[in-house]
């Protein structure tokens, strides 16, 4: 079976500058994966920060970019702040229409 | 304003059935692909189920399959989801999510509050 694999966490110092990256446990993730990111806090819906491995999704700060390194999906955020502290998922399409999750990676800012 | 409300969730029996629905707004309803993910309890996004914008085709998760089905009433800009043969593991936060065109790719741009559902005795 199939698993997205993320860091369960991650951290950077403020300002700095953090990439995440998104696997599968068996191959390697491309562009034909269409793989994006979401960000989310406790108790709240994730929020939508980029699609189509490096697109943006409307008002998300260019401080978020997305890429694929080797043969992972990345998201890298540069000039951390306080209030990226929270979960990262990826997800990945898989065909047939159905989609697989990342487990998520914390990420602090410290 | 994009909005997704969800309703329909509560406590539920193990084996029980529940109906989810997802009330959108501030789009053209008819035009996108939606989906449901739902979040077990301190874990993760689990994707579980997708219907392209004329409901013509309905997609869902392992896990699911076989005991939810997805529906869609483009004249009332509503999305529903019935739950039948509920397990414990069913138990997470439910989340109706719009798609940001009609594709199957996992482009989720909007979506809802949650809601909780509970499986248990």
């Amino acid at each position: 079976q199939t698993v997205v694999t993320q860091e369960p966490s991650f951290s950077v110092s403020p300002g700095g500058t953090v990439t995440l990256t998104c696997g599968l446990s068996s191959g390697s993730v491309s562009s034909s994966y269409y793989p994006s990111w979401y960000q989310q806090t406790p108790g709240q819906a994730p929020r939508a920060l980029i699609y189509r491995t490096n697109s943006r999704f409307s008002g998300v700060p260019d401080r978020f970019s997305g890429s694929i390194l080797g043969n992972k999906a990345a998201l890298t955020i540069t000039g951390a702040q306080a209030d990226d502290e929270c979960d990262y998922y990826c997800v990945l399409y898989m065909s047939s229409g159905i989609s697989l999750f990342g487990g998520g990676t914390k990420l602090t800012v410290l | 304003e994009v909005q997704l409300v969800e309703s329909g969730g509560g406590l539920v029996q193990p084996g029980g059935s529940l109906r989810l629905s997802c009330a959108a707004s501030g789009f053209s309803f008819s035009t996108y692909a939606m989906a449901w993910v739902r979040q077990t309890p301190g874990k993760g996004l689990e994707w579980i189920s997708g219907i392209s914008y004329d409901g013509g085709t309905i997609v869902y998760a392992d896990s699911v399959r076989g005991r939810f089905t997805l529906s869609r009433d483009n004249s009332q800009k509503m999305l529903h989801l019935q739950m039948n043969s509920l397990r414990a593991e069913d138990t997470a936060v439910y989340y109706c999510a719009k798609k940001l065109g009609s594709s199957w790719y996992p482009e989720f741009d909007y979506w809802g509050q949650g809601i909780l559902v509970t499986v248990s005795s």
